[in-house]
């Protein structure tokens, strides 16, 4: 199998514009996260998806930043407009058990 | 969830038995120990999880106090890729909620 896979891996854009993240989870895991890691804020989960439908969005930092997940196979992450505080480095993670997630290699983003 | 408690920092030599404690005193019957990993620059890894036997697995050793309010992470053979954030995670494992709360971990740094 080949983990869960992330794109692009490294992203530069400038303020104002909008930034789309992408995941596909390992195939047959029907749970997927969302997660933000900063210096800062250290790893946060940002929201998480079963069976393609939305279950927890209470750490989705504000209206900027919208997720989706069309399908099983395939989730978006999008903020617009981007902002220079929304640089992180986005991990997407799946799991099937609950007991553990398999995490991407993340995007790491830059806004300036 | 419970909160844990991990020292900032660790060294060990390589080759030898690398334990990493970790403080869990509000822990409740029904919360897992979980351990992840980073290493530098790529996602989370899952290392091993538990409830209050002690487990092993190919990677490590988990073992937890007959109170439960601690437990140990064991690395048996440090080697110089296990050089990576630790994080001690407890949470309930049967529930519609997923999520993990990573905490500020331990970084383990090891030396040859």
């Amino acid at each position: 199998d080949a983990g869960v896979i992330q794109s692009p891996r490294h992203e530069v854009t400038e303020m104002g514009q909008e930034v789309t993240l992408r995941c596909k989870p390992i195939s047959g895991h029907d749970y997927l996260f969302w997660y933000r890691q900063t210096m800062m804020r250290g790893l946060e989960l940002l929201i998480y998806f079963n069976n393609n439908v939305p279950i927890d969005d209470s750490g989705m930092p504000e209206d900027r930043f919208s997720a989706k997940m069309p399908n099983a196979s395939f989730s978006t992450l999008k903020i617009q407009p981007s902002e220079p505080r929304d640089s992180a480095v986005y991990f997407c993670a799946s799991t099937m058990t609950g007991y553990e997630q398999y995490f991407g290699p993340g995007t790491r983003l830059t806004v300036t | 969830d419970a909160k844990t408690t991990q020292p900032p920092s660790m060294d060990c030599a390589e080759g030898r038995a690398a334990n990493l404690p970790c403080n869990h005193s509000t822990i409740s019957g029904n919360e897992y120990v979980y351990w992840y990993r980073q290493i530098h620059s790529q996602g989370p890894q899952y290392i091993i999880h538990g409830l209050k036997n002690n487990e092993t697995n190919e990677m490590a050793s988990l073992i937890i106090t007959e109170d439960r309010k601690s437990s140990t992470l064991i690395l048996p053979h440090a080697t110089l890729r296990d050089t990576a954030v630790y994080y001690c995670i407890v949470r309930v494992a049967m529930t519609p909620d997923y999520k993990l709360s990573f905490g500020a971990g331990t970084t383990v740094t090891v030396r040859a």
